[in-house]
């Protein structure tokens, strides 16, 4: 079974630019979820899709972030324009609904994305 | 607000010394956690989770929630257990899923 990926592993853009991450989840994963891990912190959370659906976006910074879903299969995470705070590792990870409410199953992760704004 | 701390940075021991990683929540419901782990250039995978109490690679934790706490043992530490390994707490409602995490304790195991 293929694991989540993410492309591309690495990306290096300039302050102003925009960037489009691509996530694709483990198949018939219908929970998608993006972290973050800025230098020196911890590993964040941004958002939470269901299906095609955002469950939970509390975790984004700003509007310069937008996620989407489009068919509840793979995601894109697009920062635009952006700063050199967004500086870091994107990761994404999926999950199966276990359909007892809110519980879900082990979330999976890949292996992430490496943005680096100069 | 919700948090999990691992006050360890890094974290050094020989070869077949016993290694604890510690790990502390702040969280008034019923919380379930999670060690995650990175190995040298591989992706975070689960480790462990409360609720299966299950041992994997010889690591054990056991949820102690009167000191809210997630420490991660082994008795006998080996090479390979060196890597990142992340303390993870979920709650149950609210977001539906989303992990906490800590900062992580780099384990580094020398022979």
């Amino acid at each position: 079974e293929a694991g989540v990926t993410q492309f591309p592993s690495h990306s290096v853009i300039e302050k102003g630019q925009t960037v489009t991450l691509r996530c694709d989840p483990i198949s018939g994963h219908d929970n998608l979820y993006w972290y973050r891990r800025v230098m020196g912190k911890e590993i964040k959370f941004l958002l939470h899709f269901v299906k095609e659906s955002k469950q939970d976006e509390s975790g984004m910074p700003n509007n310069r972030f937008l996620a989407e879903r489009t068919g509840g299969t793979y995601s894109t995470l697009k920062v635009q324009p952006a700063e050199l705070e967004d500086s870091g590792v994107y990761f994404c990870a999926s999950s199966q609904d276990l359909g007892q409410g809110d519980r879900t199953d082990t979330q999976y992760f890949g292996p992430g994305t490496r943005l680096t704004v100069l | 607000a919700q948090r999990v701390t691992q006050p360890e940075k890094l974290l050094s021991v020989f070869k077949g010394a016993p290694v604890e990683l510690k790990c502390n929540y702040s969280y008034s419901g019923s919380p379930e956690l999670f060690w995650y782990v990175q190995y040298s250039r591989q992706r975070l995978q689960l480790l462990l989770r409360h609720i299966s109490r299950e041992s994997i690679k010889g690591f054990t934790a056991d949820l102690n929630k009167g000191e809210t706490s997630f420490h991660l043992k082994k008795p006998f530490a080996q090479e390979e257990d060196s890597a990142m390994y992340y303390c993870a707490l979920r709650l149950y409602g609210g977001s539906q899923g989303n992990l906490i995490f800590g900062k992580g304790t780099k384990l580094s195991v020398k022979p």
